[in-house]
């Protein structure tokens, strides 16, 4: 069984700081994804890894950076806090392997608030 | 870049009446569309997909149906049950992008016992 996990089920932060989020997988996948997930907006695509210190960015990049120095571990980064970044925060995984799209796997979330 | 729009937002129907759920997508290169079902507090979990050189697919009670040519594809769940209440995200992807697929907005799925 997959399993991707996450620091932080529920994360509470002022204004200002600076924020990490990580999570791991057990899977030996190649590639990771930072989602967040507001309602009525789906989940939407921060930043994604294929390879170790390779990273692209999603659809809403602002505000964010990630770190990818092991293949298992893939760091969300939050700069400067602010109110607005306040979310649920999803990773995910896929194999990378063959022709063929590979499912995501999620990892159970992290609820930040930016007070 | 691709859009994946996805309607109704909410849908309430009573327990052993059918769902269906519609999507449309942009990009014409998408070839790969997966739907998602994610039960409250809970991840996300893929449910069942389809590739672009089929028109349809069924798992027990859930089918997806797709059209290329107008870029609409469908997840239909016959005889719901409660235990289908979550939201659903249908998505679009394209293999060459490293798994990366464009999920839509999302719906609501109320079974009513």
């Amino acid at each position: 069984d997959v399993k991707v996990t996450q620091s932080s089920r529920y994360l509470v932060k002022r204004t200002g700081e600076k924020v990490f989020l990580e999570c791991v997988q057990d899977m030996d996948h190649e590639n990771m994804f930072w989602y967040r997930q507001d309602p009525g907006l789906g989940l939407r695509l921060i930043y994604f890894s294929y390879d170790v210190k390779m990273k692209e960015k999603g659809d809403i990049p602002e505000g964010y950076s990630v770190s990818r120095e092991k293949k298992e571990r893939f760091s969300l980064i939050l700069e400067s806090a602010s109110t607005n970044q306040t979310s649920m925060y999803l990773c995910a995984s896929s194999s990378g392997a063959g022709p063929i799209y590979n499912e995501q796997f999620f990892g159970p979330g992290t609820r930040l608030t930016v007070l | 870049g691709e859009n994946v729009e996805q309607h109704p937002s909410t849908l309430s129907v009573q327990e052993g009446d059918s769902a269906v759920i519609k999507c449309t997508y942009s990009d014409s290169a998408s070839n790969y569309f997966p739907w998602y079902k994610q039960e409250l507090g809970k991840r996300p979990q893929l449910i069942i997909d389809i590739r672009s050189n089929v028109g349809e697919k069924k798992d027990q009670r859930i089918a997806v149906t797709l059209n290329k040519t107008a870029k609409h594809f469908s997840l239909h769940i016959t005889e719901t049950q409660p235990e289908d209440s979550a939201v659903y995200f249908c998505a679009a992807s394209m293999k060459t992008s490293y798994d990366k697929v464009i999920f839509g907005p999302g719906t609501s799925l109320s079974v009513i016992p």
